[in-house]
């Protein structure tokens, strides 16, 4: 069955350093996603991405944040200067459907530890 | 906000009870979703119901929504151990939003 995969499963970072997550979406999917979930905490949305293009962000998605889809399978997220705060698991998630309209598939998420 | 808020937070009981879980929400949605996470895992979609739907069952699960309360509710019937997770109910919004919004979950624990 396809699934969406990530990578690091975990990552331990120091402080201002960068970050880039990775995530391989299910090939034929069109909306990507990016949530946080801090330890224990809800599930926060942060980016939603289609046709190449940020199609809408949450106020978490600051200027630390960026998104890319460098070629035809990977989407990742960078964040520049990690700050303590950005602590989380990081949960990519892909669709065929538009906006909400449909099941989101989630990979099993990239634990970020910043130092 | 289209957030929606589960209830209650947390929630106990014995395998083999049924286990009813709350969600409100804000804004007006064309769907409702549930998702279920086990601990330190990615969300797994279990069911989806439409504005236009009342009731929808899969296997164990009955979801129900009420569109004029803004609220929904999940049903586990028999528990197993195995149903233990965190469970999050998830809207969207009728306004072209592109991304579903998530509650804070219920957290569900069944005893052996």
């Amino acid at each position: 069955e396809p699934e969406v995969t990530q990578t690091p499963s975990h990552q331990v970072t120091q402080m201002g350093q960068e970050v880039i997550l990775r995530c391989v979406p299910i090939s034929n999917h069109l909306y990507f996603y990016w949530y946080r979930q801090i330890l224990g905490q809800k599930v926060e949305f942060l980016v939603s991405f289609y046709n190449n293009e940020i199609s809408e962000k949450s106020e978490i998605f600051d200027d630390q944040f960026s998104v890319e889809r460098p070629d035809g399978s990977n989407f990742t997220l960078k964040i520049r200067s990690t700050k303590l705060e950005d602590s989380a698991m990081y949960f990519c998630a892909s669709t065929g459907h538009q906006g909400g309209s449909g099941e989101l598939f989630f990979g099993e998420g990239s634990r970020l530890t910043v130092l | 906000s289209q957030q929606g808020e589960e209830d209650p937070q947390a929630l106990s009981i014995q395998e083999g009870e049924n286990a009813t879980m709350n969600c409100s929400y804000k804004t007006s949605i064309n769907n409702l979703q549930w998702y279920r996470q086990n601990s330190g895992r990615g969300l797994v979609h279990l069911i989806l119901i439409r504005s236009n739907e009342r009731e929808k069952h899969s296997g164990r699960l009955r979801v129900t929504l009420d569109t004029s309360k803004k609220s929904s509710s999940l049903l586990i019937t028999a528990s197993r151990a195995a149903d233990t997770a965190s469970y999050f109910c998830a809207t969207d919004g009728i306004q072209g939003a592109q991304k579903l919004v998530f509650g804070q979950g219920t957290r569900l624990t069944i005893n052996p």
